[in-house]
């Protein structure tokens, strides 16, 4: 079973096109994320949601924007793609809430590639 | 804003041997947690270690420890009895402890070679 997953795993498309990643967890974690890993490895936290509050890192562009059709979900939609969108992007879930359990657990990733 | 920092981009080390990956941050806040994930090349993210700073006691997981120095902000992980399949980048994260949904803060990443 897997506890964090994304579709699709690989995404190449052109310059100018919206794009959706889909995420779903079955961990029961109220808090989900949206991280970038930008070609040199480096992971930047780019939003936090859970069912009160979403949380945007300001250097994200405006033309991403996450979705959440239920609990279990977090979707990121992208319009106009640019070249330099060209990423892995992960998603990840964690509890939240009195208890001390604060480790996020990552999906596979997707590789997204603008052309 | 919290920073942190990993002054290795590579490390080499022979299987079995033991091998210590530095991680350093910065952070004006008294409680939070403090993480080593790896990353092997299929790029899954595994955590592999977590430490909360209030407990002054060193985590350990199997071959793996850390070494955590509060006071000087350090946060190091030793691998023990290296194995082919430790290969792999390892970041060190930091997270806050304050409520909410906290993201993790990364280092760059130091990419772990495992000679046979």
């Amino acid at each position: 079973d897997t506890a964090v997953s994304q579709t699709p795993k690989y995404l190449v498309t052109q310059m100018g096109n919206d794009k959706s990643i889909k995420c779903e967890q079955n961990l029961g974690h109220d808090t989900m994320y949206w991280y970038k890993q930008d070609s040199k490895k480096f992971l930047k936290i780019m939003f936090s949601y859970n069912n009160k509050e979403l949380i945007i890192n300001e250097t994200v562009p405006n033309r991403f924007s996450p979705k959440s059709p239920d609990k279990a979900h977090l979707n990121l939609h992208i319009n106009s793609l640019e070249l330099g969108d060209s990423a892995v992007y992960f998603c990840a879930s964690s509890p939240f809430g009195a208890l001390r359990q604060e480790t996020q657990y990552f999906g596979p990733g997707t590789r997204l590639l603008v052309l | 804003a919290q920073t942190v920092t990993q002054s290795q981009p590579e490390m080499s080390v022979q299987e079995a041997e033991t091998v210590t990956l530095s991680c350093t941050y910065d952070t004006s806040e008294s409680d939070y947690y403090l993480f080593w994930y790896k990353q092997p090349p299929s790029r899954q993210m595994i955590l592999v270690i977590r430490q909360e700073a209030y407990k002054q006691q060193n985590a350990t997981e199997n071959r793996f420890s850390v070494n955590f120095q509060k006071a000087a902000k350090s946060f190091s992980l030793k691998i023990s009895d290296s194995q082919l399949g430790d290969a792999a980048m390892y970041f060190c994260a930091y997270r806050s402890e304050g409520g909410g949904a906290d993201g993790l803060t990364f280092g760059k990443g130091t990419h772990l070679i495992i000679q046979p």
